[in-house]
């Protein structure tokens, strides 16, 4: 356990709802990872932060923003929300200088 | 980006036996790690290897990374070793870590 949470950890929405995921760490570290976990397409990268208000685009970062206004504190926001991102989401951190990802549990996000 | 191709896709084993998984690069990677997400959902780190040989209880990993792969050993197999094996690495000097799709093992008594 690394000190990381992700909430909520469940959600249901409908098409064209904002969502927004929170992923919060209590360690400091510097790195910051949205993923989306899909079958067959293994973890993707959604966005990724490498500093407070520092962050860069992954491979699938299409309809989605995130900030970081908090080093603790790592949000993913999808703008509108579509059936193609219903998915399972994770957050991932990496401390400066560390080479390991730690992962949090999950949020489970389904799109009607 | 790199590619990540794994293989075995899917892997059954009787428990007890030994089994290899292998993950192969499109590139160099400087930060190769491999992951075991339990049948809960949850992902735990295995191994960091960019290089070398390390070994922790049953499990062990190699990376060569001159030839750009690496393998995970399992040995005397046990149920709670069942899940999804993954490996990732990031190229050159960007922080973008890149998941092969995962290796599906199964563990039968």
């Amino acid at each position: 356990d690394a000190g990381i949470t992700q909430s909520p950890r469940h959600k249901v929405t409908e098409t064209g709802t904002p969502v927004t995921l929170r992923c919060h760490q209590t360690e400091n570290h510097r790195y910051m990872y949205w993923y989306r976990q899909d079958p067959g397409h293994g973890l993707r990268l959604i966005h990724y932060s490498y500093g407070v208000k520092d962050t860069d685009k992954g491979e699938v970062s299409d309809g989605y923003s995130v900030s970081r206004s908090k080093t603790e504190d790592f949000l993913l926001t999808l703008e509108s929300a579509t059936s193609s991102q219903t998915s399972v989401y994770f957050c991932a951190i990496r401390g400066q200088g560390g080479e390991t990802q730690y992962f949090g549990p999950g949020t489970r996000l389904l799109v009607l | 980006g790199i590619q990540v191709e794994q293989s075995p896709p899917d892997l059954i084993l009787q428990e007890g036996a030994n089994s290899t998984l292998r993950c192969n690069f499109s590139d160099s990677v400087n930060n190769l790690q491999w992951f075991h997400q339990n049948p809960w959902g949850q992902l735990i780190n295995l191994f960091y290897i960019p290089s070398g040989t390390k070994q922790n209880g049953r499990l062990s990993a190699t990376t060569v990374a001159t030839e750009r792969y690496s393998l995970l050993y399992i040995s005397s197999s046990q149920t709670t070793d069942s899940g999804v094996y993954f490996c990732a690495g990031m190229s050159g000097g960007y922080q973008k870590v890149t998941f092969g799709i995962g290796t599906k093992l199964q563990v039968i008594p």
